[in-house]
C-alpha cells in the first residue's frame, strides 16, 4: 500500500512562472491537507480539501495560490507568478476521515520548490 | 493568537544518553498532541501521541509527558542513537480542526 505520493520531489521555477505540485493520497483516504515549511521552521497549514470540495483554506495566501482535489486524479497546489518568497517545502497529508485517529494522518515526502 | 512553541531550537546529546525535547502550548482546548520526527529531505513521521486526558504515555524508547497545568509537553528519548538525529515537532490538534505545529527542535547525537 503506497503512502502519500508527492511529485515532483524538487521543482525549480523562475520568478513569474507557475508551479504545480501534485499529491496522491493514500489508498482509501479522501481528505487531503497541504502545508508549507520554510527553511528552519515548522509546518504551516494552508488548505484542507475533500474530493471536489475545499473545506478550509484559511491558511492560503489570498493571491496567486489555489488548490483543487478533483474527482479523479491527484490534488494539485498551484502557485501562479512565483516569487522568491515562495521557495519552501510543500507537504501534503491525507487521512481517511477528518476526525480520524491522528495516527492515520500520513505525510508525503514533500516537494521542494526553489524560485530563482 | 493560539500557538505551539518550543523552548530549545537545538539540542546536542551524547550517544547513549537520554534526550528531552520540550514544547509549550497555549490552547487549553486541544484534544490531542503528537510528536513527529522529520529527517532531512523527508516528511514528518509519527512518533507518539497523547490524548489531553492523559499525562504520560510510553512507547518503544520514547515517553511523552503532558502537564496541562503549565501547558507543557515533552518527549523523552531513552538511550539516544545516531539514527535519532532529526528535527522533532510537536503538533496540537483539536478534533475537526487542523494541526498546529511548533517550530521544531533539531536533535544532534554526538558519537
Amino acid at each position: 500500500n503506497a503512502g502519500v505520493m508527492q511529485n515532483p520531489r524538487h521543482l525549480v521555477r523562475r520568478r513569474g512562472q507557475e508551479a504545480r505540485l501534485r499529491c496522491s493520497p493514500m489508498k482509501g483516504h479522501s481528505h487531503v491537507y497541504w502545508y508549507r515549511q520554510l527553511p528552519e521552521e515548522g509546518l504551516k497549514f494552508m488548505v484542507y480539501l475533500q474530493k471536489e470540495n475545499i473545506i478550509d483554506e484559511s491558511g492560503m495566501p489570498k493571491e496567486r495560490f489555489s488548490a483543487e482535489f478533483p474527482k479523479e486524479g491527484p490534488s494539485i497546489l498551484r502557485i501562479q507568478q512565483v516569487v522568491r518568497g515562495d521557495s519552501a517545502a510543500y507537504f501534503c497529508a491525507s487521512s481517511p476521515l477528518p476526525d480520524t485517529d491522528p495516527k492515520g494522518y500520513t505525510f508525503g515526502s514533500g516537494t521542494r520548490l526553489t524560485v530563482v | 493568537g493560539e500557538s505551539v512553541g518550543l523552548h530549545l531550537p537545538t539540542l546536542s546529546v551524547q550517544e547513549g544518553d537520554n534526550s528531552i525535547i520540550n514544547c509549550a502550548y497555549s490552547n487549553s482546548a486541544s484534544d490531542y498532541f503528537i510528536w513527529y520526527k522529520q529527517e532531512s529531505g523527508k516528511g514528518p513521521q509519527f512518533i507518539i501521541d497523547i490524548r489531553s486526558n492523559m499525562d504520560k504515555r510510553q512507547g518503544q524508547r520514547v515517553t511523552v509527558l503532558l502537564n496541562k497545568t503549565v501547558k507543557h509537553l515533552s518527549l523523552q528519548i531513552a538511550a539516544t542513537q545516531p539514527g535519532d538525529s532529526a528535527v522533532y515537532f510537536c503538533a496540537e490538534i483539536r478534533y475537526g480542526q487542523n494541526f498546529v505545529f511548533g517550530p521544531g527542535t533539531r536533535l544532534s547525537v554526538l558519537p
